[in-house]
């Protein structure tokens, strides 16, 4: 089993939909979860950062932990073509040297 | 806003070739990576470094080796090019556990 697994897509949805995207993983030991979006040709850049479970919103942008389950999600609201990218969910637990481990990213377009 | 820079964002490279891909961060931060990225394989870390002079293997070091002489720059070296290290190699820093990247080098090796 990979150590975190994400649904690559592609993902293509209409304007002003609500998105989805998850991640399942199993290492127990992961506290620190983070989602980055990248545009093709371009560098990741972090989107949303969470510590241990919970939630947090950060505009249209919601991300939930639910560590019971070993699932993450990324909600993006009123979705618009600008968050037609890749989706990278990407985790780390403490003494890791800070070291990050991806999912393989979902690809999103959202259609005007 | 954190930035990191590297040195080029398109090379060509011949088979054999020493490669040099420089990584200069501008937030004074610890840690510094290098990965690189392919379709279907996602992102792998290559190395990565916790302070000056001080480095570690990451999951796919083989054909590679880093420099880290001052803490604002990370070098990643292919000591003799090959063409599957054809790629998109990714630089990061961090303070912590977020990750900030720069742009990218996609990398051809002819």
């Amino acid at each position: 089993q990979k150590e975190v697994e994400q649904d690559p897509g592609p993902l293509s949805v209409p304007e002003g939909a609500i998105v989805s995207l998850n991640c399942t993983y199993s290492n127990s030991a992961f506290q620190y979860f983070m989602w980055y979006r990248q545009y093709s040709r371009k560098g990741p850049e972090l989107l949303m950062y969470t510590y241990s479970s919970g939630n947090k919103e950060d505009g249209r942008f919601t991300a939930q932990v639910d560590k019971s389950s070993k699932y993450i999600s990324l909600f993006i609201r009123d979705s618009q073509p600008s968050d037609s990218a890749t989706y990278l969910c990407a985790m780390s637990a403490v003494g890791s040297n800070y070291k990050l481990t991806f999912g393989k990213g979902t690809l999103l377009t959202v259609n005007p | 806003d954190v930035k990191v820079t590297q040195s080029s964002r398109y090379l060509v490279k011949r088979t054999g070739e020493k490669v040099f891909l420089e990584c200069v961060q501008d937030m004074d931060h610890e840690n510094m990576f290098w990965y690189r990225q392919d379709p279907g394989l996602g992102l792998r870390l290559i190395y990565f470094s916790y302070d000056v002079k001080m480095k570690e293997k990451g999951d796919i070091p083989e054909g590679y080796s880093v420099s880290r002489e001052k803490k604002e720059r990370f070098s990643l070296i292919l000591e003799s090019a090959s063409t599957n290290q054809t790629s998109m190699y990714l630089c990061a820093s961090s303070e912590g556990y977020e990750q900030f990247f720069g742009p990218g080098t996609r990398l051809t090796v002819l």
